[in-house]
């Protein structure tokens, strides 16, 4: 299967900083690209949507002046948390999609990477 | 609104048991759904997905139902294993590049 890495796997910085987190489709290209937070025992909840050379989508209640996304390349997109506060303290991760059709069929698969746990002291 | 409703209590069977859990939405007519495996501090595994016009997709020892009528997928694990102990998530997605997960369920096999 194809495989999304995530890096660093965890950070640990002080508040007012900023933190870039990367999110890499290693044997794939990746039409796009997806940003989630998750929260203990919580389900992922979607931040952004990025398509390669094109800007971020974010749902309602992301501030995109705060997590900014830029998605360089069919294989990276990086998150940059700005200006990090402890309640930004959580597990995100990112997705890669590649959809298309084959063999008559509609395929849609989204493979994930690893997570980043931040921890913004 | 669009919800999805996962148990939010664990699930804990004994090993060699089949487990099935449970996965209700409303207001949401997917395209498709999936099942995503997640092991604590990593991120989601892809298990199955099974198309709104199928109703019932089998992998190895995983079994999955799609009820449109019940807005409802059941998923199914026979001959349970401690090592398939995780949070299972339900995913729904409607064809664009937008997918809506679960809260997930936690299931614990024991030995």
């Amino acid at each position: 299967g194809a495989v999304v890495s995530q890096h660093p796997s965890w950070v640990i910085c002080k508040s007012g900083t900023s933190v870039k987190i990367e999110c890499r489709s290693l044997d794939f290209q990746a039409t796009t690209m997806f940003w989630y937070r998750q929260f203990p025992k919580q389900s992922l909840m979607l931040m952004a949507t990025s398509n390669e050379g094109s800007k971020a989508t974010y749902e309602q209640g992301v501030e995109k002046d705060k997590f900014l996304i830029n998605h360089a390349s069919l294989t990276l997109s990086t998150l940059t948390v700005t200006s990090a506060h402890p309640e930004d303290s959580s597990f995100y991760i990112c997705s890669a999609k590649v959809h298309g059709t084959s063999g008559g069929g509609y395929y849609n698969e989204q493979f994930f990477g690893p997570g980043t746990r931040l921890t913004v002291l | 609104s669009q919800k999805i409703e996962q148990n939010s209590e664990a699930l804990n069977i004994q090993e060699g048991k089949t487990a099935t859990l449970t996965c209700n939405y409303t207001n949401y007519s997917p395209a498709y759904l999936q099942w995503y495996r997640q092991d604590p501090g990593r991120g989601p595994v892809f298990l199955l997905l099974i198309r709104e016009n199928e109703k019932e997709k089998r992998k190895e020892r995983l079994k999955v139902t799609f009820d449109t009528t019940l807005k409802q997928s059941l998923f199914h694990i026979t001959a349970s294993q401690p090592a398939d102990s995780a949070t299972y998530l339900c995913a729904l997605g409607a064809g664009g590049f937008k997918t809506i997960f679960g809260a997930g369920t936690r299931l614990f096999v024991k030995a």
